[in-house]
């Protein structure tokens, strides 16, 4: 079982709508629990991190974190076709500040 | 977020050379340095951790004699591909750390290496 799971994607939406990414993860005891975007060629760039249950919001996204059922998911309102990137989830388990990563939800936004 | 430099942004080598990549941190210091490689269409994979003036901690799989790492200043590491192979291609992301406390952390623009 993989430690951070994310739907490969492509995941379509037009532009303006809502995106939602999901990511599950299978350590309880994690801790820390961040989404990062991606353009192609590019490093990760760190959109959110969310450390206590609920949500989280930063303009137009918001972080969800529901450690009960290992699952934390991204919103994107008002998508726009900038926003087309590979989103990684990314998790801190231990006290190491090791990042474990998701495989990234590819999101494409269309005109 | 932090200022993180990365040197070659790029560079291509015939197979069985070595290529030395480095990594600057701008506006802070790195106690821990951590040095990540994504293969095309994968994830990020975390290679190693150093902490400044020790060795490195590789994770399982990586060769610590083909990935050589030295973490000699709080702004400075570098990581040494010795005797790269066409497997060995791949986008090599630095990621300092201040060590401060905080979890988030910040990626240098990443180096892509080409083995010819």
């Amino acid at each position: 079982q993989k430690e951070v799971e994310q739907n490969s994607g492509p995941l379509s939406v037009p532009e303006g709508a809502i995106a939602s990414l999901n990511c599950t993860y299978s350590d309880r005891v994690s801790q820390s629990f961040f989404w990062y975007r991606q353009y192609s060629g590019k490093s990760p760039e760190l959109i959110m991190s969310i450390y206590s249950n609920g949500d989280k919001e930063d303009g137009r996204f918001t972080a969800q974190l529901n450690k009960a059922s290992q699952y934390v998911s991204l919103l994107i309102r008002d998508s726009q076709p900038s926003d087309s990137a590979t989103y990684l989830c990314a998790v801190i388990a231990g006290t190491a500040s090791k990042l474990t990563f998701g495989t990234g939800t590819r999101l494409q936004v269309t005109l | 977020g932090a200022v993180v430099s990365q040197h070659p942004s790029w560079v291509i080598c015939k197979s069985g050379t070595s290529v030395k990549i480095e990594c600057r941190s701008l506006d802070f210091q790195a106690t821990t340095m951590f040095w990540y490689r994504q293969f095309p269409k994968q994830s990020l994979m975390l290679m190693a951790t150093s902490n400044e003036g020790s060795k490195a901690t590789y994770e399982q799989g990586v060769e610590k004699d083909k990935f050589l790492i030295n973490h000699a200043s709080l702004t400075l590491s570098t990581l040494t591909v010795t005797s790269a192979h066409p497997e060995d291609s791949s986008f090599y992301i630095c990621s300092p750390n201040p060590g401060t406390g905080g979890n988030e952390q910040f990626f240098g623009p990443g180096t892509r290496l080409t083995v010819l």
